[in-house]
Order: structure tokens, then C-alpha cells, then sequence
């Protein structure tokens, strides 16, 4: 079985100050983790993947995120928060086990920018 | 390249009713799957198909059904709506072992009153 916790429901930041959003995982696999970010009314947009490759995995709009196997988290981080990151932010994970694919959302953290 | 497309954008229904959902994958990818976005439920994965074949199904009741195209296009079918079923119905694809990420299409709001 797989699941995802993400800590925070909701963050909130100031423009131009560090972003940190959080993310547990547990896994039974090898698993791929990848976060994806939801603007109101919109569908989800791939940010960035971890698939046992490189630890620190960096994405697009300058987010990055850092596997940590010995703390089973993902958490996503921007050095300068813009006002356009103001979205849901959803962590997933995906077991390789063959027949399986379904990937397992995360509760969502609403990240706020404020002015 | 076109991303994953969607119809219709909105849909309201009567409780009773069905409905038919329509995606058509990113060209080259072969697999489709839907998810629900409830309100309060967050989303959940529903039905994945691949080169016309059913190969996984979430923890939904049968009413929930679907098939995939010859052109990799897939349709969801929902009988005998039920007030709870109004959410966002997402697709994504892939392509099968190439990687396990998925595609998103900008989803179809379903309302049932």
C-alpha cells in the first residue's frame, strides 16, 4: 500500500520569501513521487518527478524538490515565492509494482502569496 | 504539442441520469486514466486503460464505467447519477514504460441537482 501525507493544508507567504511546502510518503515499492500544482478552475501541471535518479530534483518556475529515503519525505521549496504561485499544490506518489499505476494523491497544500 | 483534451467543459445533470465524459490523450501516449475531484474527498483515481483494455479500477461502484478507442480517445460513463457524484472529472495518459508520470487535461465539472 502507498500513501502521502502532506503536513500543511494551507501556507501562506509573503512575495519574494522562501517557500516550503511538506510531504510524507509511505511506500511498500520502490516509489515515484512528483508534485503537481492546480490553479483555481484549471486541471493539474506536472512540476517535478523523482524516479531513483538524483536526490534533489528541480522542476519548473524554480521549484525544487529533495528526496530524503531515511525520513520519507519529498518536500517542494522556492527560494522567492511569486504572487503567480498561488495555487494548490498536490504531492503524489506511484508504487512500480506492474498492473498498478494509479498514482495516490495528497490532501493538498492552498499556498497564499501575499503582497 | 496539443496536451490532453477535455469535453464538455461543464455538465449539469439530473440525478437518475447518465452522462458521458469524453478525453482524447497527449498524440503518442497510450494510456488513459480518470480521476474524480470531489469536494471534501480530494482526488481520487478511478479507471486506467491501456491499448483498449481496462487494467485497473479504483474503489468505485460499477455504475462508473468506461472504455478506450482504437485512437487511444476514452470515454467515461457514469449511470444512475447520485448527488455525490458532482465533482471534477480529470484524464490524464502516459505512455506505458516510459515513465510512470501522467498528463493532466483541464477536467469536465459535472453538477448533479
Amino acid at each position: 500500500a502507498q500513501s502521502v501525507t502532506q503536513l500543511d493544508s494551507h501556507v501562506s507567504v509573503s512575495e519574494g520569501t522562501p517557500v516550503l511546502l511538506r510531504c510524507n510518503y509511505s511506500s511498500s515499492y520502490s516509489p515515484s513521487l512528483f508534485w503537481y500544482v492546480q490553479h483555481p478552475n484549471k486541471g493539474l501541471q506536472l512540476l517535478l518527478k523523482y524516479t531513483s535518479a538524483a536526490t534533489l530534483v528541480k522542476g519548473i518556475n524554480g521549484f525544487e524538490a529533495e528526496f530524503k529515503k531515511s525520513e520519507t519525505s519529498f518536500h517542494l521549496t522556492k527560494p522567492s515565492a511569486h504572487m503567480s504561485d498561488a495555487a494548490e499544490y498536490f504531492c503524489v506518489v506511484t508504487g512500480e509494482r506492474t498492473g498498478r499505476r494509479a498514482l495516490t494523491f495528497g490532501s493538498g497544500t492552498r499556498l497564499q502569496v501575499q503582497p | 504539442e496539443a496536451g490532453v483534451t477535455q469535453s464538455p467543459t461543464h455538465l449539469i445533470k439530473t440525478r437518475g441520469q447518465q452522462v458521458t465524459l469524453r478525453c482524447s490523450p497527449i498524440s503518442g501516449h497510450t494510456s488513459v486514466y480518470w480521476y474524480q475531484q470531489a469536494l471534501g474527498l480530494g482526488l481520487q483515481f478511478l479507471l486506467w486503460y491501456d491499448e483498449g483494455e481496462e487494467r485497473n479500477r479504483g474503489n468505485f461502484p460499477p455504475r462508473f464505467s468506461g472504455r478506450q478507442f482504437p485512437n487511444y480517445s476514452s470515454e467515461l460513463n457514469v449511470n444512475a447519477l447520485e448527488l455525490e457524484d458532482s465533482a471534477l472529472y480529470l484524464c490524464a495518459s502516459s505512455i506505458r514504460d516510459r515513465g510512470p508520470e501522467q498528463y493532466f487535461g483541464p477536467g469536465t465539472r459535472l453538477t448533479v441537482t
